[in-house]
């Protein structure tokens, strides 16, 4: 009973350098998005997708894309990573109740 | 726009110390209000979802309560292990299932 599977859990970066997060769920669920914490910041919404082939933008979505080809997989590109870049990411899913959230990626942007 | 804040940012407890936790919100069609427990380098885990005003759940020394504009999050003899940050979310009009976030409240409780 996997749930909601982020890969990898740590990661550090280079500036400039580009990466992708992976997002896993085993529930089906249609809904899956993107958040980043940051201190005192709570929970913001990167992208969102409501089902295989829909994304849309969240709260913060510069410098990041997303792309949903199936209904598992929902990853996270860095294009071209920045120091304001660094922060946890985490992966959430759900179908029309409660979200499911992955463990998170630290990630470290120098 | 809607809008999710808690207070206080942080709580210092002793054990058996009851308290409450504040989650105040806007939101155009209220879809559910949703409180999240996180541990340390850990995600969100889910506790209650709330839907309407008076509604009210309850989970071991937990019990969340809705009002029309806020939620609360009583802690009744809490224990060291109750300690964790506590995240307070709601799922607005639309289909999108986005959820907004408050910044949360990090509880303390000391032996």
């Amino acid at each position: 009973n996997a749930g909601v599977t982020q890969t990898p859990k740590f990661q550090v970066l280079k500036t400039g350098q580009s990466m992708t997060l992976q997002c896993a769920q085993d529930m089906n669920h249609e809904y899956m998005s993107w958040y980043r914490q940051d201190p005192g910041m709570g929970l913001r919404l990167i992208h969102y997708s409501v089902g295989a082939g829909i994304t849309d933008q969240g709260e913060v979505p510069n410098g990041y894309n997303v792309s949903r080809s199936t209904t598992e997989d929902f990853p996270l590109r860095l294009l071209s990573a920045a120091p304001s870049q660094t922060s946890v990411y985490f992966c959430a899913s759900s179908w029309n109740t409660e979200a499911f959230f992955g463990q998170g990626t630290r990630l470290t942007v120098v | 726009e809607d809008q999710v804040t808690q207070s206080p940012e942080a709580l210092r407890l002793q054990e058996g110390e009851s308290s409450s936790l504040n989650c105040s919100y806007t939101v155009s069609g209220l879809r559910g209000l949703f409180w999240y427990r996180q541990d340390p380098g850990k995600g969100p885990e889910f506790l209650f979802t709330l839907y309407s005003a008076g509604e009210e759940k309850e989970k071991e020394r937990l019990k969340a309560t809705l009002t029309k504009k806020e939620s609360f999050l009583h802690i009744t003899a809490p224990k060291p292990e109750d300690s964790a940050t506590y995240l307070c979310a709601v799922r607005g009009g639309g289909n999108t299932g986005k959820l907004i976030f408050g910044q949360g409240t990090t509880l303390q409780v000391k032996p």
